[in-house]
């Protein structure tokens, strides 16, 4: 099947902002995952779903950053009051369980401007 | 705080050469380890895992894990330009289920 799709590929905003992130996983995969990744630098965790619940939320930077999955599939990574230091690309991931292998998306592009 | 350690590199080889990739981590209850391959632009495209010591070989990719000492490595043979990338060593940190990954090492293969 097809695997995960993130929207959009790129996001321009400015200071201050509102902005929303989506991640559609492969489908029957339980377990998605969100991770930003600056230049140079690997993939850094955010948050963890396992179904529809966020099983570890523990890598969010501050309170600006929160994220939903209420039907257990699609996630929305959503950030508020955005800054410049927000500037990365935003990646998903999902599993078929919380151990198995993690497919990433082609991520998001998103700059602060 | 659980590390995963890499050259950043560049390593370069020249066309046809072996490339070998290494990562070093902390957590010595790590069960599960994976080898990530990142083309400029793109998004990390999984190249292997590696559950159990000794090696694991797919095509031209061998994957090397010593538990003792808490390294693994990504062997690949006949290295092609194509393979030019950053490889990204992660680790599944068994406490969280989270994925730990390395800064990743950017490899050349000129012809």
């Amino acid at each position: 099947g097809a695997g995960v799709s993130q929207t959009p590929s790129n996001k321009v905003t400015e200071k201050g902002k509102y902005v929303e992130l989506r991640c559609d996983p492969i489908s029957g995969h339980t377990a998605l995952y969100w991770y930003r990744q600056s230049l140079g630098q690997g993939p850094e965790f955010l948050i963890y779903f396992q179904g529809t619940g966020a099983a570890d939320d523990s890598g969010l930077p501050n309170d600006r950053f929160f994220a939903v999955r209420p039907e257990g599939s699609v996630s929305t990574l959503k950030i508020q009051r955005t800054e410049r230091g927000d500037s990365a690309v935003y990646l998903c991931a999902s599993s078929a369980n919380p151990t198995d292998t993690q497919y990433f998306g082609p991520g998001t592009r998103l700059t602060v401007l | 705080q659980k590390e995963v350690e890499q050259n950043s590199g560049p390593l370069s080889v020249p066309e046809g050469a072996i490339a070998s990739l290494n990562c070093t981590y902390s957590d010595r209850g790590s069960q599960s380890f994976f080898w990530y391959r990142q083309y400029s632009g793109k998004s990390p495209e999984l190249i292997m895992f590696i559950y159990s010591n000794g090696d694991k070989e797919d095509g031209r990719f061998t994957a090397q894990l010593n538990k003792a000492s808490q390294y693994v490595s990504l062997l690949i043979r006949d290295s092609q330009p194509s393979d030019s990338a950053t490889y990204l060593c992660a680790v599944n940190d068994i406490d969280t289920d989270k994925l730990i990954f390395g800064t990743g090492t950017r490899l050349q293969v000129f012809p």
